[in-house]
């Protein structure tokens, strides 16, 4: 159980194309999804949470205008990277916790979508 | 949340036990201790978490001390395919905006 899908796993496009990435809960409904991004040889950073019917919340730092996230259902969340450029190139990772568990319940992560932009 | 401690890399011969250690000497009270750990080019994957007792399951058996301090994370008979990151993460439980703050981890590497 518990299995969370992400869409890509991998994409290579050109500068100045917008990009979009799904995070699907196979098996689960998730309130709250998360977006995390990883450059080579660092850990994972919180870009932003997902909130199912809401507007995200993003971490300081992160461009809300560059990286939409829409969350429309219990069990999708889409993360579009706009207008990306090679800096945009990373390693972006989704997670999901089950929808009334309790906060201690642990997040479930995607495979990941390699993004590269040449 | 609390800051971890985590030894960057460690080794350990296929077969054997991999003990991690972890010391998260600020923690709190309400603070659960997670383990995750990523392969390499993959997501994390969940292993374990707990509060105060010692837990165990298919993957790992995780062991805190009483005054909850520090913590290890053991793999009973490690194989290749544990070859990984680990990463122990201190979270507060309850609702709200809880993404977790990865630290650097350590490098098990399983030597044949």
């Amino acid at each position: 159980g518990a299995v969370v899908s992400q869409h890509p796993s991998w994409v290579i496009c050109k500068s100045g194309t917008s990009v979009k990435i799904e995070c699907r809960s196979l098996d689960f409904q998730a309130t709250t999804m998360f977006w995390y991004r990883q450059f080579p040889k660092q850990s994972l950073m919180l870009m932003a949470t997902s909130n199912e019917g809401s507007k995200a919340t993003y971490e300081q730092g992160v461009e809300k205008d560059k990286f939409l996230i829409n969350h429309a259902s219990l069990t999708l969340s889409t993360l579009t990277v706009t207008s990306a450029h090679p800096e945009d190139s990373s390693f972006y990772i989704c997670s999901a916790r089950a929808t009334g568990t309790g906060g201690y319940q642990p997040q479930h992560f995607g495979d990941g979508t390699r993004l590269s932009i040449l | 949340d609390a800051k971890t401690t985590q030894p960057p890399s460690m080794d350990c011969a296929e077969g054997r036990a991999a003990n991690l250690p972890c010391n998260h000497s600020t923690i709190s009270g309400n603070e659960y201790v997670y383990w995750y750990r990523q392969i390499h080019s993959q997501g994390p994957q969940y292993i374990i978490h707990g509060l105060k007792n010692n837990e165990t399951n298919e993957m790992a058996s995780l062991i805190i001390t009483e005054d909850r301090k520090s913590s290890t994370l053991i793999l009973p008979h490690a194989t290749l395919r544990d070859t990984a990151v680990y990463y122990c993460i201190v979270r507060v439980s309850g609702g709200g905006a809880d993404g977790l703050t990865f630290g650097k981890g350590t490098h098990l590497i399983i030597q044949p």
